[in-house]
């Protein structure tokens, strides 16, 4: 299984950008970069997954380097409801899907 | 649309008393999955299962069984419960498709606590 390095914790400034970095530096070429977040106790959270190609939806924006080593979760305009843990995590095709620890995103005003 | 349903939501349990968490999806999902979440820690797989009939083991897959006898449902059962299992259970769902599955739906969460 692909193991992940995620920063515990990060700021940003509400209306900023953030740009939450995952090491994926294992990862098989056949796994998905998928990307979650949790607020509070709730459920996580889908928000994105990419192969090779840079994607982006109505939520954020995923890049995900040329070696696929690496891959940054973008939110263009963050706000208050971002406030969240985002997790960062490879997907094979065997069904299993491991989270790693996760980015702690405080957006403060 | 009821999506992910986890069932109880709250329970307490002495030392040794056994219990079954039930997992109920409506949207026709193969993948069902389930995790346990400690306080201030991420995300942990106990289960998951591919398909109606099958199961498979996760990352902490000890001191817990599961079935999954109807594609809509995933039960995760404690035989003897441990104060070491107090914590919250994820339930998540996933569609199937060319590669593996989709994105997981996840339930609201299992609070369990093991005095």
């Amino acid at each position: 299984d692909a193991k992940t390095t995620q920063p515990p914790s990060m700021d940003c400034a509400e209306g900023r950008a953030a740009n939450l970095p995952c090491n994926h530096s294992t990862i098989s070429g056949n796994e998905y970069v998928y990307w979650y977040r949790q607020i509070h106790s709730q459920g996580p959270q889908y928000i994105i997954h990419g192969l090779k190609n840079n994607e982006t939806n109505e939520m954020a924006s995923l890049i995900i380097t040329e070696d696929r080593k690496s891959s940054t979760l973008i939110l263009p305009h963050a706000t208050l409801r971002d406030t969240a843990v985002y997790y960062c995590s490879p997907y094979n095709q065997g069904g299993k899907l491991i989270f790693g620890q996760g980015t702690e995103l405080s957006v403060k005003p | 649309n009821a999506g992910v349903t986890q069932t109880p939501k709250f329970r307490v349990l002495k030392t040794g008393q056994s219990m079954t968490l039930l997992c109920a999806q409506d949207m026709n999902h193969e993948y069902m999955y389930w995790y346990r979440q400690d306080p201030g820690m991420g995300l942990r797989l106990i289960h998951y299962s591919v398909g109606e009939g099958t199961t498979a083991k996760g990352e902490v897959p000890d001191g817990y069984n599961v079935s999954r006898l109807k594609k809509q449902n995933f039960l995760l059962g404690l035989e003897s419960a441990a104060p070491s299992q107090t914590s919250v259970y994820f339930c998540a769902s996933s569609y199937s498709r060319a590669g593996g599955a989709g994105e997981l739906f996840f339930g609201e969460g299992s609070r369990l606590t093991v005095l």
